[in-house]
């Protein structure tokens, strides 16, 4: 079972760049999100999304945006990188909000780092 | 600012001690707080959860304490092991699904 899986696994980027952080996932799961991990900040959300065509912006959102075309994919685009994007961002799904299992399924992660 | 704030940032815990690490929140509209194990190199990973209409929670060495009134809640490790360190995050869920996740704490159990 694959999960949720993010590619690429490491990147390096040069301020000014962009790039597309890719996150599929395989459960038929509505609810998609992007999060970043920074040391002592814990993860912060991004962007999400709860369905096809939904996209919302969370807590981080500026510098980054989101699509929603199909319920499989969720792509998190870096506009033009800048050094404080640099960390390690996170992919997750989960089912619908009415569902009593409300667990949020990681992917491995993104090293990110701006030069 | 930060809805959940954890501590310790860092615990260094004998093997077979207990483990506590402990998180305050604000928002009393949150309805489900889990909380997550990330090993290296790896996302994190559902350990445990609980809602706001149990005190407790228990699962094998893994237990949740959780305080309504104080807007508390804390994970007991029992008999911790070397395999449980980690990095453990609180997290609060409000209505769909926007986990807001605590700051983190690094948890080291010495063999």
């Amino acid at each position: 079972n694959a999960g949720v899986t993010q590619t690429p696994k490491f990147q390096v980027l040069k301020t000014g760049q962009s790039m597309t952080l890719q996150c599929a996932q395989d459960m038929n799961h509505e609810y998609m999100s992007w999060y970043r991990q920074d040391p002592g900040m814990g993860l912060r959300l991004i962007h999400y999304s709860v369905g096809a065509g939904i996209t919302d912006q969370g807590e981080v959102p500026n510098g980054y945006n989101v699509s929603r075309s199909t319920t499989e994919d969720f792509p998190l685009r870096l506009l033009s990188a800048a050094p404080s994007q640099t960390s390690v961002y996170f992919c997750a799904s989960s089912f619908s909000e009415t569902a009593l299992n409300t667990e949020a399924f990681f992917g491995q992660g993104t090293r990110l780092t701006v030069v | 600012q930060q809805q959940v704030k954890q501590s310790p940032q860092s615990l260094i815990v004998q093997k077979g001690g207990i483990s506590i690490i402990n998180c305050a929140y604000e928002n009393t509209a949150f309805d489900y707080f889990p909380w997550y194990q990330q090993f290296p190199g790896k996302g994190p990973a559902l350990l445990i959860a609980i809602r706001p209409d149990v005190s407790e929670k228990k699962e094998g060495r893994f237990t949740i304490s959780f305080n309504k009134s104080a807007k508390q809640f804390s994970l007991h490790i029992m008999d911790s092991q070397p395999g449980d360190s980690a990095t453990y995050f609180c997290a609060a869920i409000q209505g769909a699904q926007k986990l807001v996740f605590g700051q983190g704490t690094r948890l080291t159990i010495n063999p």
